[in-house]
């Protein structure tokens, strides 16, 4: 069976440090890969998307970045955060069938002070 | 553009009764999926739709896909407090790159 682990699960950072966050899936080949940031209570807002190792393609412009070294692994980065890049991250992987079925990881609550 | 309006955006209830959320689109949808979320979790996916008029159950939860594929609806008969949670609906497209669209979700409380 496939599983999803993104770590880690909270992340206290200062304004202006850097960010590393990192998502593996285990029991598939090829994922489609996803990293989505959502607010309290609401909605899910797409940051990233890849299909295939290095490819990546980016939903919103911000100060994120995003980046597949391996077919299983996706790394969510930043050079220097700010206040309002706080918030749930979700890393997802789907099968890239007619289904379009994407299954979650557990999350990582990142707050910026 | 919000391409998935999701409704209510809130709703508190009493255990034992029933409700509906309602999930609608002006676009065709080739499936749609339901899935639930907890605070502090990832969403899990219930169930995915993918014929106009579809209907699946699941235990106490009824999921219909409109006839047009543009809209659907989930139904809870006599809600338990463990139904709980943020309930949010995606659809997908053809030509969105096997993206999903996201519905803002519903806040579902059933109070004991």
């Amino acid at each position: 069976s496939q599983t999803i682990h993104q770590w880690p699960a909270t992340l206290v950072q200062p304004v202006g440090s850097p960010l590393s966050l990192e998502c593996t899936v285990e029991g598939t080949s090829n994922p489609n890969l996803y990293w989505y940031r959502q607010a309290a209570g609401r909605g899910l807002q797409l940051l990233f998307y890849s299909v295939g190792i290095g490819q990546i393609s980016s939903e919103v412009p911000q100060n994120l970045s995003a980046s597949r070294p391996q077919d299983r692994q996706f790394i969510l980065s930043s050079k220097k955060l700010l206040l309002s890049d706080s918030g749930f991250y979700l890393c997802a992987w789907s099968g890239g069938d007619a289904s379009y079925e994407q299954y979650f990881g557990p999350g990582t609550r990142l707050t910026v002070t | 553009t919000q391409l998935l309006e999701q409704s209510p955006q809130f709703l508190s209830i009493q255990e034992g009764e029933n409700l509906t959320v309602y999930c609608n689109s002006s676009s065709v949808f080739s499936s749609l999926q339901w899935y639930r979320q907890e605070p502090g979790e990832g969403p899990v996916l219930l169930v995915t739709v993918v014929t106009g008029g579809e209907v699946k159950k699941l235990k106490r939860l009824t999921f219909q896909f409109g006839d047009a594929r543009k809209d659907s609806s989930l139904h809870i008969t006599a809600a338990q407090p463990g139904d709980t949670g943020l309930y949010l609906c995606a659809g997908g497209r053809r030509d969105s790159n096997y993206q999903l669209i996201w519905g803002a979700g519903t806040k579902l409380i059933i109070k004991p």
